[in-house]
């Protein structure tokens, strides 16, 4: 069956840098783009992009261009999003979201950026 | 992008009754690309209907969806307990936008 497994919580100052994964089972890894979504507290869903898997070549919706890097690594079928200079704002769960061969979402990754 | 606007934030009925949920767009959505989605605290998102109006797998009938160009309507015909939760509309016709949410809770 197919399943995303994402990283754990994060934990991470101001300035600094956070990587999150995301690994793919169940399917080809290159069969399905790997969206990534973004959920501040209390706060709706936003689409921060897509990755596309067989090119690895990125796509950032507006606000997600410049600090948000998508990659991937498909020997080991994982997808990472990296943030850098994180801001208090940044604070969220993070999900991943395969679309193409069904519907399927990683179970979040809750990255708090604080002092 | 495709900005999507729902409405009404909060819908507060009882078991049994009725729900229903807008999902409007600022512009139209090519092939009627637009998803609903439900989420409950401390979970992921879950795809209920794609395409406008067809249930994704494992979907109650009480869930429908209806519309096309801009304007889309989710439809619960009777709630059950575990239906009060958060709805997104999501479209995917030209890149992807979700919705800001509606949140339907037990009167």
């Amino acid at each position: 069956q197919v399943q995303l497994v994402q990283s754990g919580s994060e934990l991470k100052n101001p300035g600094a840098s956070v990587k999150v994964s995301c690994k793919a089972s169940g399917y080809t890894f290159t069969s399905s783009a790997m969206n990534w979504v973004r959920q501040a507290p209390g706060q709706g869903l936003e689409w921060m992009g897509w990755i596309n898997t067989n090119t690895g070549n990125p796509v950032y919706a507006q606000g997600f261009t410049g600090r948000f890097v998508f990659s991937l690594d498909t020997s080991v079928s994982t997808a990472y999003l990296q943030i850098s200079s994180l801001k208090a704002e940044d604070t969220a769960v993070y999900y991943c979201a395969a679309y193409d061969l069904g519907d399927y979402w990683g179970q979040g990754t809750l990255v708090t950026v604080s002092s | 992008d495709i900005v999507l606007t729902q409405s009404p934030g909060t819908l507060s009925l009882s078991p049994g009754e009725r729900a229903t949920l807008s999902c409007r767009a600022g512009q139209n959505i090519p092939n009627n690309y637009l998803g609903w989605y439900q989420q409950k605290p401390g979970q992921a998102p879950r795809l209920l209907i794609y395409g406008a109006s067809s249930r994704a797998t494992g979907i109650p009938d009480r869930f429908s969806g209806s519309g096309s160009g801009t304007d889309f309507t989710l439809t619960i015909s009777r709630l059950e307990p575990e239906d009060f939760a958060v709805y997104y509309c999501q479209q995917y016709g030209r890149a992807r936008t979700f919705g800001q949410g509606t949140k339907v809770e037990i009167k």
